[in-house]
């Protein structure tokens, strides 16, 4: 079983759509989890921290579900510049090891 | 800030070559690692350092070998190349967190191999 899993998409939404992806992870003991941005052959790039309390940062809303061990991330007001993969990432704390997702990619149209 | 440092940012090898990606950071973090991403896959991790003079193995360490003899550097070695090692290399780094979400990696621009 994989340690994060994603659904590659992809999704594909006009602008303005609100979209959101889901992401589970396998290891219950995993203590921290975040969302980057990967654009195409670029590296990618912290969007945001995922808190147990939940998160917003402007149109982006991370939450976090322990029990069901999934996080989400909801875009709100989709914009042509939102277009990318988003990758799911998990931290075990063990020797601070990241698990990333195989990501979802995201199409905002005109 | 320079942050994250890898070189070359591309390279042809012919199958049995060898090579040496570079990768430094200027952060003094701690932790650093080596991945590799596919066409259309995410991000598996080769090796990974937690200080200087420890490394250890991730998911895919066949084919490759490391050395972290600083803070600085950690650079990734592939012996015998073949084209299954064709992929985007990305370094990375990060310091020690306490599990608040504070353990960002930060990433260089990464390096594509191709091996023909």
């Amino acid at each position: 079983r994989k340690e994060v899993e994603q659904d590659p998409g992809p999704f594909n939404v006009p602008e303005g759509a609100t979209v959101a992806f889901n992401c589970t992870y396998s290891n219950s003991a995993s203590q921290s989890f975040f969302w980057y941005r990967q654009d195409c052959r670029k590296e990618p790039k912290l969007l945001m921290s995922v808190y147990s309390s939940g998160n917003e940062d402007g149109r982006f809303t991370a939450q976090l579900n322990r029990a069901s061990q999934y996080i989400s991330l909801l875009i709100r007001d989709s914009k042509l510049s939102d277009s990318a993969t988003y990758l799911c990432v998990v931290n075990t704390y063990n020797f601070n090891k990241f698990y990333f997702g195989s990501g979802t990619k995201l199409n905002v149209k005109p | 800030n320079a942050g994250v440092t890898q070189t070359p940012k591309f390279r042809i090898l012919k199958i049995g070559q060898s090579m040496t990606l570079q990768c430094t950071q200027d952060m003094n973090h701690n932790y650093m690692y080596w991945y590799r991403q596919d066409p259309g896959m995410g991000l598996k991790l080769i090796y990974y350092s937690v200080g200087a003079g420890i490394t250890d193995k991730g998911e895919v360490p066949n084919g490759y070998n490391v050395s972290r003899s600083t803070t600085e550097d950690f650079p990734l070695r592939l012996e015998l190349a073949a084209p299954s090692q064709t992929s985007v290399y990305f370094c990375a780094s990060s310091y020690s967190g306490t599990g608040g979400g504070d353990e960002k990696l930060f990433f260089g621009s990464g390096t594509q191999l191709s091996v023909l």
